[in-house]
């Protein structure tokens, strides 16, 4: 079985840009979560979604945006893109919210 | 920010040692995880604790949840080489019908011993 998918794997964005990075959750799963991960420390919260429907948003500002699909994937947006946009952005899978199952990540380095 | 403080922030192995590591938050958690991620890679759950003073195996893997539901730790027995990679601890608060973020600790990387 295939588990969450994540693409692209490696992105270089200009200061300013807009990026989509994109998540295939595990099949049967309904519940996909985003997390930045700056290099050096753990990943940090940024939007859940089940069913469709945000269910939880982290501190981040208003420049990152989220979508989920009738087909449950995912596609996390940010525009504006910073220098201090450079991580790793995680994309985490669950059937209802609980047991989280991470992808590799797509690493992000804006320039 | 982090809300989670986790220990040691790197420690160095032996194989065949013994390691400990903790996790402590000043907020009340209702399940508690302990997590392995290698370079490249996302995060794999090793043990996930679901009541206040419950003690979880996995092979060589102890993690105990606090008493407290404020704190954690993991134990890894007879270290071996594959052991090498970052642990991170993450609280989570589940309630039904709305989000059930993981928030992390800052982690805990462990290195061989030169």
């Amino acid at each position: 079985d295939a588990g969450v998918t994540q693409s692209p794997t490696h992105l270089i964005k200009t200061r300013g840009q807009h990026v989509t990075l994109r998540c295939s959750p595990i099949s049967g799963h309904k519940s996909v979560s985003w997390y930045q991960q700056v290099l050096g420390q753990g990943p940090q919260f940024i939007f859940q979604y089940y069913e469709k429907e945000e269910r939880g948003r982290g501190n981040f500002p208003d420049r990152f945006s989220a979508r989920q699909f009738p087909n449950y994937s995912s596609e996390l947006n940010v525009n504006a893109l910073l220098l201090g946009d450079s991580a790793l952005y995680l994309c985490a899978s669950s059937l209802a919210g609980d047991g989280y199952t991470f992808g590799s990540g797509t690493r992000l380095t804006v320039v | 920010g982090q809300q989670l403080n986790q220990s040691p922030q790197s420690m160095f192995i032996q194989e065949g040692e013994d390691v400990s590591m903790n996790c402590t938050s000043s907020s009340i958690f209702n399940t508690w995880l302990w997590y392995k991620q290698d370079p490249g890679e996302g995060p794999v759950l090793l043990i996930a604790l679901y009541k206040a003073g419950e003690l979880t195996s996995n092979g060589r893997l102890t993690a105990q949840f606090g008493i407290t539901r404020k704190d954690s730790f993991l134990n890894i027995s007879a270290s071996i080489p594959s052991d090498v990679g970052i642990y991170f601890c993450a609280g989570q608060i589940r309630i039904k019908a709305a989000g059930n973020k993981l928030t992390f600790g800052g982690g805990t990387r462990v290195l061989v011993k030169p």
